[in-house]
């Protein structure tokens, strides 16, 4: 009963590196969110995708890459990582257009 | 510019008593409206939710009222109980897109 999972949980990385985030669901889920929330501010969403090879933007798409080669799985990744992309992600799969179900999260620190 | 806002950053509330969070928003347009809870070290958990043609929802001991009118929601928790103690967001947008705006949260505590 694994719902969505993310990997890795935390992560430190020095600027101008660059990784990506794994988001896997298993409820077969159409739709597939990425969102960052930061201290003091709510939820903001990254890019997000309708559907197997389809991806969008969201509200604070810049400096970030989005895939999804397969319907289980949303890829985020960032080319150089900057400092201001410390934050901890959010990933969310649902059957609408409003995030149901959420990851863990990953606690990402930018050096 | 924030288009959702819940000014109470925490709320203590006695087990048994009603818990009463708020959330308001400034987008008329704004016409879905969803709440969740988030307990540390958690993803957030969706909750309850109410299309702008109601004024209120009800799902067990959650109940969302929305006053349309002073684009206003709230969450009511009847009765609290102890297991409840998490931060509450709010989310609103508009229902043809997928771009929801999060409120920054209210920590609730239940005392036993």
């Amino acid at each position: 009963n694994a719902g969505v999972t993310q990997t890795p949980k935390f992560r430190v990385l020095k600027t101008g590196q660059s990784m990506t985030l794994l988001c896997a669901q298993d409820m077969n889920h159409e739709y597939m969110y990425w969102y960052r929330q930061d201290p003091g501010m709510g939820l903001r969403l990254i890019h997000y995708s309708v559907g197997e090879g389809t991806t969008a933007k969201g509200e604070v798409p810049d400096g970030y890459n989005v895939s999804r080669l397969k319907k289980q799985n949303f890829l985020l990744g960032l080319e150089s990582a900057a400092p201001s992309q410390t934050s901890v992600y959010f990933c969310a799969s649902s059957t609408g257009r409003q995030p149901q179900h959420f990851g863990d999260g990953t606690r990402l620190s930018i050096l | 510019d924030q288009q959702v806002k819940q000014n109470s950053p925490s709320l203590s509330v006695q087990e048994g008593r009603i818990s009463i969070l708020n959330c308001d928003y400034t987008n008329s347009m704004f016409d879905y409206f969803l709440w969740y809870k988030k307990y540390p070290a958690e993803g957030p958990t969706f909750l309850i939710s109410i299309s702008s043609i109601k004024d209120k929802n009800e799902d067990g001991r959650f109940t969302v009222f929305l006053n349309k009118s002073a684009k206003h929601l709230s969450l009511h928790i009847v009765p609290s109980q102890p297991g409840d103690s998490a931060v509450y967001f709010c989310a609103s947008g508009t229902s043809g897109t997928y771009k929801y705006i999060f409120g920054t949260g209210t920590r609730l505590k239940v005392l036993a």
